[in-house]
């Protein structure tokens, strides 16, 4: 069973602070690697996607990548309140291509 | 440009029935796929369509099925609704380049809500 473990929160960080989001996977054939977004009563939206190990930054979001301890992370730069949403890591589930999700982690940032 | 987009935005069935949900993606996507959310939990995969061929099928009841038209346009179909097939469907769409699957993008959703 390909599975994607992440901590359900909530996570509260004031304002200002660096929020860290992180995530595990059990697939090691997983090529692709994204994060979303989703507000209560809203579809996910796509805020980063990663592809090789390493860092990879877009504006406040850096998404980091380590395939050997098959772990991602997303860090928030800069929280802002508008940031409180689930945020859902998502994986490809080999040759299918389809995306497993993790349960996410439910972001709270207090002004 | 427009997103994917969902039809209808909710819906309430009678267990029992069949509903039909419908999704058109993104020019130029080729690859569409199904997910279903229930409250609290992270979306999970129900059907992969790329090029009107069906990829991909997670661990859901013969009940569900679903179809890819030659415009790329989806449906989703669900019989003999239970009460616990109440509901976020999603559809989603993505590029394709080397086999490899790009950026889903997602629906606004279709509600479902049996009673």
């Amino acid at each position: 069973q390909k599975e994607v473990e992440q901590n359900s929160g909530p996570l509260s960080v004031p304002e200002g602070a660096i929020a860290s989001l992180n995530c595990t996977y059990s697939d090691r054939v997983s090529q692709s690697f994204f994060w979303y977004r989703q507000y209560s009563g809203k579809s996910p939206e796509l805020i980063m996607s990663i592809y090789s190990n390493g860092d990879k930054e877009d504006g406040r979001f850096t998404a980091q990548l380590n395939k050997a301890s098959q772990y991602v992370s997303l860090l928030i730069r800069d929280s802002q309140p508008s940031d409180s949403a689930t945020y859902l890591c998502a994986v490809t589930g080999g040759s299918q291509g389809n995306l497993i999700f993790g349960k996410g982690t439910k972001l709270s940032v207090k002004p | 440009d427009a997103g994917v987009t969902q039809s209808p935005t909710h819906l309430i069935k009678t267990r029992g029935q069949h509903v039909t949900l419908r999704c058109s993606p993104i020019s130029g996507h080729k690859s569409v796929s199904w997910y279903q959310q229930v409250l609290g939990q992270g979306p999970q995969f129900i059907f992969q369509y790329y090029e009107k061929e069906e990829r991909g099928r997670g661990n859901f009841p013969d009940r569900f099925s679903a179809r890819q038209f030659p415009n790329y346009s989806s449906e989703l179909n669900v019989n003999a609704l239970l009460l616990g097939d109440s509901a976020l469907y999603l559809c989603a769409s993505s590029p394709t380049r080397g086999g490899r699957y790009y950026g889903y993008t997602f629906g606004s959703g279709t509600r479902l809500t049996v009673v």
